[in-house]
């Protein structure tokens, strides 16, 4: 397995609250990946990273903002949670062939 | 605007069976596919995938096809077992750059004894 870890794994917060999600890899891999998942759209690509404060916007970056000061480590926060963004987040980073992306094992976010 | 596509929700397929699992695509600047596995609870696992020069790769039980001039590739699994049943997700990437993946909404498939 990738060595991806999340934190938290469940989160249920309020509407109007800050949530900060984490991805750590063990890896030392330049890229970073966030995407959410919810029913009848598959994974939409929210965030990544190519490399230490390297950041650029994917399809639905609205309400979202990262930051990656270490190698190791990719924050994703929800300035100001909106019941829109109850979903599943995954995090990802690249395999040893580039090619292919491994996925953490998710963070389940509901918003109230 | 759906780049890529996968028009079943779900499938049913009896254990010892061929599953063959579909995805569509439209833009052309995509050269690599890949397919993924979901269980519940668990993030993607990747599976196996295929670059635009290539028509067809397997690996054991799973076999992908790609025609180009359709826009279209399949995952087969030969032959089908209980454990695998799960969602599966096609994505699409260009090789050049972020690889940054546009997914499919997945098929669930149901492998009965």
């Amino acid at each position: 397995d990738a060595g991806i870890t999340q934190s938290p794994r469940h989160k249920v917060t309020e509407t109007g609250t800050p949530v900060t999600l984490r991805c750590h890899q063990t890896e030392n891999h330049r890229y970073m990946y966030w995407y959410r998942q919810d029913p009848g759209h598959g994974l939409r690509l929210i965030h990544y990273s190519y490399g230490v404060k390297d950041t650029d916007k994917g399809e639905v970056s609205d309400g979202y903002s990262v930051s990656r000061s270490k190698t190791e480590d990719f924050l994703l926060t929800l300035e100001s949670a909106t019941s829109s963004q109850t979903s599943v987040y995954f995090c990802a980073i690249n395999g040893a062939d580039y090619n292919e992306q491994f996925f953490g094992p998710g963070t389940r976010l509901t918003v109230l | 605007d759906q780049q890529v596509k996968q028009n079943s929700p779900s499938l049913s397929v009896q254990e010892g069976r061929i599953s063959i699992l579909n995805c569509d695509y439209t833009n052309s600047m995509f050269d690599y596919f890949l397919w993924y596995k979901k269980y519940p609870a668990e993030g993607p696992t990747f599976l196996i995938s295929i670059s635009s020069i290539k028509d067809k790769n397997e690996d054991g039980r799973f076999t992908v096809f790609l025609n180009k001039s359709a826009k279209h590739l399949s995952l087969h699994i030969v032959p089908s077992q209980p454990g695998d049943s799960a969602v599966y997700f096609c994505a699409a990437t260009a090789i050049q750059g972020a690889q940054k993946l546009v997914f499919g909404q997945g098929t669930r498939l149901t492998i009965n004894p």
